[in-house]
């Protein structure tokens, strides 16, 4: 499998300002995807990037809240921007199965990143 | 709309019980059932099913799929403490995975 680091492990933020999460693969993967887990709740799909057009988001999320880059195939980043203390979360990266020909039916998740907004 | 269910949402066992946890979906373009254990932050793959019928298996842990019933099961045989995490089961459709809500699993010595 991939892998996969994420930073920050973990931080805590003022309300009203921004945080940049990075993502790296060690292999170069066609699809990332950034998930939110906020406490208590099971995993929820914010965006899909892909390398070379716009992240694609999910109901729910906007790219003015939730801007993300993947300026290639191993790196993407997610900022989360105007924080407030709903924002508080677990954030996870994950990639498809990036193994000639693994399936690219299985994603596998970076360490995520736990974020307080006070 | 596209969902998994899991069940049950917690459970409590000892060590040395066998446990089944269930995972229901209903998936637009359904193309594989993926069983994660998350203990802290990450979520850690286990299995990935795509045919009915076939049993994976890895130690202690097995899961099948039954794709009539649009259904899951895992089972872990003789468990340990190091067993307690979330369980999260997901469905992919089409570029998409869709995750339950997971199962709470609490092994005492």
């Amino acid at each position: 499998s991939a892998v996969i680091s994420q930073k920050p492990s973990r931080d805590i933020c003022q309300r009203g300002t921004s945080l940049t999460i990075q993502c790296q693969v060690d292999s170069q993967v066609t699809m990332m995807f950034w998930y939110r887990q906020q406490p208590g709740q099971s995993l929820t799909l914010i965006a899909t990037a892909n390398q070379g057009s716009e992240a694609t988001y999910e109901s729910g999320f906007v790219i003015d809240k939730f801007p993300i880059s993947r300026p290639n195939l191993t790196f993407s980043t997610l900022t989360v921007s105007n924080m407030s203390p709903e924002d508080s979360s677990i954030y996870l990266c994950s990639v498809e199965d990036p193994r000639e020909g693994g399936s690219t039916d299985t994603q596998y998740f970076g360490p995520g990143t736990r974020l307080t907004v006070l | 709309e596209d969902k998994v269910v899991q069940s049950p949402l917690s459970l409590v066992v000892h060590e040395g019980d066998t446990v089944t946890l269930n995972c229901s979906y209903e998936v637009t373009n359904f193309r594989s059932l993926l069983w994660y254990k998350q203990e802290k932050k990450a979520p850690t793959f286990l299995f990935m099913l795509t045919s009915s019928g076939i049993e994976k298996k890895s130690g202690r842990l097995s899961s099948i799929l039954d794709k009539k019933e649009l259904s899951s099961i895992l089972n872990i045989t003789a468990t340990q403490t190091g067993d307690s995490a979330i369980y999260l089961c997901a469905a992919s459709g089409f570029n998409k995975f869709y995750f339950g809500s997971g199962t709470k699993l609490n092994v005492k010595p």
